[in-house]
């Protein structure tokens, strides 16, 4: 298995752009969530997805729309990036995100470095 | 979700057990505690988690006091690759809304482990 991945690494875009951060899992994870990681702090939930079709948002959602299409794809977009987007971002996915236990252990991504010139 | 209290940094010498503690003076009945770790510029990864019983799998061990209100990682024998940013969370049984499946990443405690 692959597990989680993310592309690309590493990004550069100029204030308005949009763009699209990329993330798969190959484990048949139903939940599957979007972090950012700002300098020096713990990562930020924006948005997570229980399921194919089913997306919501978590506690820093603004400037980023997400959708769920199938299971292992859960791409995060950039509507008009600003330099307060500049953060990494981890995708992660688990069996399920409710309950507790090694069931919903979280998996995840390597990462996409972005910096909002 | 429960607040959790982690020392800034600690250090380790290489091959000795490395016990990192966490207070959660606050939990309550139904919130467990978790560990993840962060090795630098990669994504967390999952280490234990616990309610009230210790806890060991083959990364690590769990100890949580009688009282829950702090607990303890154990590495039993650390290694230079053990390096990272360790993550104490307290997650509660019904977090839904924005909180669903969120984990609550403090500061956590850099382990350095020397040679």
């Amino acid at each position: 298995n692959a597990g989680v991945t993310q592309t690309p690494k590493f990004q550069v875009l100029k204030t308005g752009q949009s763009m699209t951060l990329q993330c798969a899992q190959d484990m048949n994870h139903e939940y599957m969530s979007w972090y950012r990681q700002d300098p020096g702090m713990g990562l930020r939930l924006i948005h997570y997805s229980v399921g194919a079709g089913i997306t919501d948002q978590g506690e820093v959602p603004n400037g980023y729309n997400v959708s769920r299409s199938t299971t292992e794809d859960f791409p995060l977009r950039l509507l008009s990036a600003a330099p307060s987007q500049t953060s990494v971002y981890f995708c992660a996915s688990s069996y399920s995100g409710w309950g507790q236990g090694r069931y919903n252990e979280q998996f995840f991504g390597p990462g996409t470095r972005l910096t909002v010139l | 979700d429960a607040k959790t209290t982690q020392p800034t940094s600690m250090d380790c010498a290489e091959g000795r057990a490395a016990n990192l503690p966490c207070n959660h003076s606050t939990i309550s009945g139904n919130e467990y505690v978790y560990w993840y770790r962060q090795i630098h510029s990669q994504g967390p990864q999952y280490i234990i988690h616990g309610l009230k019983n210790n806890e060991t799998n083959e990364m690590a061990s769990l100890i949580i006091t009688e009282d829950r209100k702090s607990s303890t990682l154990i590495l039993p024998h650390a290694t230079l690759r053990d390096t990272a940013v360790y993550y104490c969370i307290v997650r509660g049984l019904n977090a839904g809304g924005t909180s669903y499946g969120k984990l609550t990443f403090g500061q956590g405690t850099i382990l350095t482990v020397h040679p």
